[in-house]
């Protein structure tokens, strides 16, 4: 089937202004995952869902980041007040939750940058 | 909190050659360790998992060992191909969900 896929795949907006980051993962996959790499770096872990739950969100750098699975399938991160510091691209992952050892399916990521 | 390092950042080698990419982490205490692959503006692609028991993985061209009491781990590509040209990352997770991730090595394979 399909792989994960994330939109916008670009996002440009101002500094103060809310923006929504969406990912879809692959069908059936009960765990869900964001990252955020900034340019040079590797992923940064931001929040894991296991369903509709958020399980793990101790990446999520402040109380500006949220994150939602209301239907355990989409996710939408959102951003508050967006900061220069925010810029990066938002990667989304996914796996089928139902083994420790299974691999993480990644999207192609939204590429976000706050002027 | 674990820190993941590779060496080295970026590597260019003609094609054909045989080469070794390395990732050291600073807590032994982990689940499994992931090779991934990362093109430009692109995500992730998965290519070699090893759990915390095992000593190595192999799929195809590529073989990728892991020594946790000294947190190492290495990715051997075989005759490299212009088609391996891209970004190397090496990922530990811990018990729970947390995956750390390496800056990667950025490989340059030459026609």
């Amino acid at each position: 089937g399909a792989g994960v896929s994330q939109t916008p795949s670009n996002k440009v907006t101002e500094k103060g202004k809310y923006v929504e980051l969406r990912c879809d993962p692959i069908s059936g996959h009960t765990a869900l995952y964001w990252y955020r790499q900034s340019l040079g770096q590797g992923p940064e872990f931001l929040i894991y869902f296991q369903g509709t739950g958020a399980a793990d969100d101790s990446g999520l750098p402040n109380d500006r980041f949220f994150a939602v699975r209301p239907e355990g399938s989409v996710s939408t991160l959102k951003i508050q007040r967006t900061e220069r510091g925010d810029s990066a691209v938002y990667l989304c992952a996914s796996s089928s939750g139902l083994a420790a050892e299974e691999t993480q399916y990644f999207g192609p990521g939204t590429r976000l940058l706050v002027l | 909190k674990q820190e993941v390092t590779q060496i080295p950042a970026a590597l260019s080698v003609p094609e054909g050659e045989n080469l070794v990419l390395n990732c050291s982490f600073t807590d032994s205490a982990i689940y499994n360790l992931q090779w991934f692959r990362q093109d430009p503006g692109k995500g992730l692609t998965s290519l070699l998992l090893i759990q915390s028991s095992q000593r190595e993985q192999t799929s195809g061209r590529l073989n990728a060992s892991l020594d946790k009491s000294s947190g190492r781990s290495t990715l051997y590509i075989a005759a490299s191909q212009p088609g391996d040209s891209a970004t190397y990352l090496c990922a530990v997770r811990k018990t729970g969900n947390q995956f750390y991730f390496g800056t990667g090595t950025s490989l340059t394979v030459i026609p």
